[in-house]
């Protein structure tokens, strides 16, 4: 386990059609977090799973995008009727518990919506 | 409500120079803030942090500050080398028992340095 890995690390989709990313976070890692970064910006926050518990959403996040992390381990970002506002990066991150705080960030994945 | 800004939004320094980048944050509830670099088509990379309860922080050629008054903090790279140039980031997360650990980014600096 040599750190977060996303996959895929491309993903080129025609508009309105659904896709999905996988996170695997480090193995001993219970906090998970998913991140939205366009060009030229930040990440932006977009939800946040303590094992298997989805703790927080941010109002990034519409009605159309859904995450699990059904077993505590790695995560899924679902985006239904993708629309090419949903163009960006999606990283994934981890940490290991509050008192240390380090997050590693996956490679991410690329959307784009044609 | 959280927010992170980050300034200059581009720096340019010649090979050997200091670079200097600074935010400033508004939730008075932050008490991490680590630093990010962030190459182009990779992942960001913690380059360091620091703790609300430190004012300064070192590690070779990189330093950085925190002024919890001002809700300021800053990254400081003496003797900029070519592979310093890349993208960097700053960051806050609130501390509390209910906190998620979520990050706020600031918005970013390119930073070149030329030969």
């Amino acid at each position: 386990d040599t750190g977060v890995s996303q996959d895929p690390r491309h993903k080129i989709t025609k508009r309105g059609q659904n896709v999905t990313f996988r996170c695997d976070p480090i193995s001993e890692h219970n906090r998970l977090y998913w991140y939205r970064q366009t060009l030229g910006q930040g990440p932006e926050f977009l939800t946040y799973f303590q094992n298997e518990a989805q703790l927080e959403k941010s109002r990034l996040l519409s009605d159309r995008f859904s995450a699990e992390r059904p077993k505590g381990s790695f995560s899924t970002l679902e985006i239904q009727r993708t629309e090419q506002g949903d163009s960006a990066m999606y990283l994934c991150a981890s940490s290991f518990r509050d008192r240390d705080p380090e997050a590693f960030f996956g490679q991410g994945t690329r959307l784009t919506v044609v | 409500g959280e927010n992170v800004e980050q300034h200059p939004s581009t720096l340019s320094v010649q090979e050997g120079d200091s670079a200097v980048i600074k935010c400033t944050y508004s939730d008075s509830a932050s008490n991490y803030f680590p630093w990010y670099k962030q190459e182009l088509g990779k992942r960001p990379q913690l380059i360091i942090d620091i703790r609300s309860n430190v004012g300064e922080k070192k590690d070779q050629r990189i330093a950085v500050t925190l002024n919890k008054t001002a809700k300021h903090f800053s990254l400081h790279i003496t003797e900029t080398q070519p592979e310093d140039s890349a993208v960097y980031f700053c960051a806050a997360r609130r501390r509390g028992s209910s906190n998620t650990g979520k990050l706020i980014f600031g918005q970013g600096t390119t930073l070149q340095v030329k030969p």
